[in-house]
């Protein structure tokens, strides 16, 4: 069974550009997990979903990021504008049930010129 | 305060050492508690949950002391494969939501 799938692997973009980040769950999963790991703060949930619905978005840094999940298949991360300090990996995970193991994707390793 | 904190290491030991690795967490109504494992440029993987009994699974032994709020991770007979990141991750509301320690990196030499 395929994994977690995100997409692009890398990107680096300059400042001020827009970024999206894209994933697809593994197929049966109901809930879906952002994160960004950097050095300095390690791994941190951004926002999650259940069924679609987006729960806790709490750990969205500010209002440049915004996170959608149109269908149980697909989800985007947007950035913009793009800033320097959004340089990271950006990890998605998706588990059965909100309460389950969660499974992560490769991630998306960003550099913001 | 960080929520969940750990010693970040390096833990350097040679093959067949046994290494312990500790991890406290700060809000005392924390439900559930997991060992992750990273390796390096890759994603975490569930390397196991943590039971309020402890629990074993092979050479890899996790314990939970609630009253001292902290949870162990006790790896014996070390292989090169082990040389990973390790990261304490708790569940303080049996939400979804996964607090993740900054994680502790050992390094097992030949």
């Amino acid at each position: 069974d395929a994994g977690v799938i995100q997409s692009p692997r890398h990107e680096v973009t300059e400042m001020g550009q827009e970024v999206t980040l894209r994933c697809k769950p593994i197929s049966g999963h109901n809930s879906l997990f952002w994160y960004r790991q950097t050095m300095m703060r390690g791994l941190e949930l951004l926002i999650y979903f259940n069924n679609n619905v987006p729960i806790d978005d709490s750990g969205m840094p500010e209002d440049r990021f915004s996170a959608k999940m149109p269908n149980a298949s697909f989800s985007t991360l947007k950035i913009q504008p793009s800033e320097p300090r959004d340089s990271a990996v950006y990890f998605c995970a998706s588990s059965r049930q909100t309460n389950n193991e969660q499974f992560f994707g490769p991630g998306t390793r960003l550099t913001v010129l | 305060r960080k929520e969940v904190e750990q010693d970040p290491g390096p833990f350097n030991v040679p093959e067949g050492a046994t290494v312990a690795f500790n991890c406290t967490y700060s809000n005392s109504a924390s439900q559930s508690f997991f060992w992750y494992r990273q390796d390096c440029r890759k994603e975490p993987k569930l390397l196991m949950s943590v039971y309020s009994s402890g629990n074993e699974d092979g050479r890899f032994t996790a314990q939970l002391n609630r009253a001292s709020q902290y949870i162990s991770l006790l790896i014996r007979d070390s292989k090169l494969s082990d040389s990973a990141t390790y990261l304490c991750v708790v569940n303080t509301d049996n939400t979804g939501k996964l607090i993740f320690g900054q994680g502790t990196t050992l390094q097992v030499k030949p």
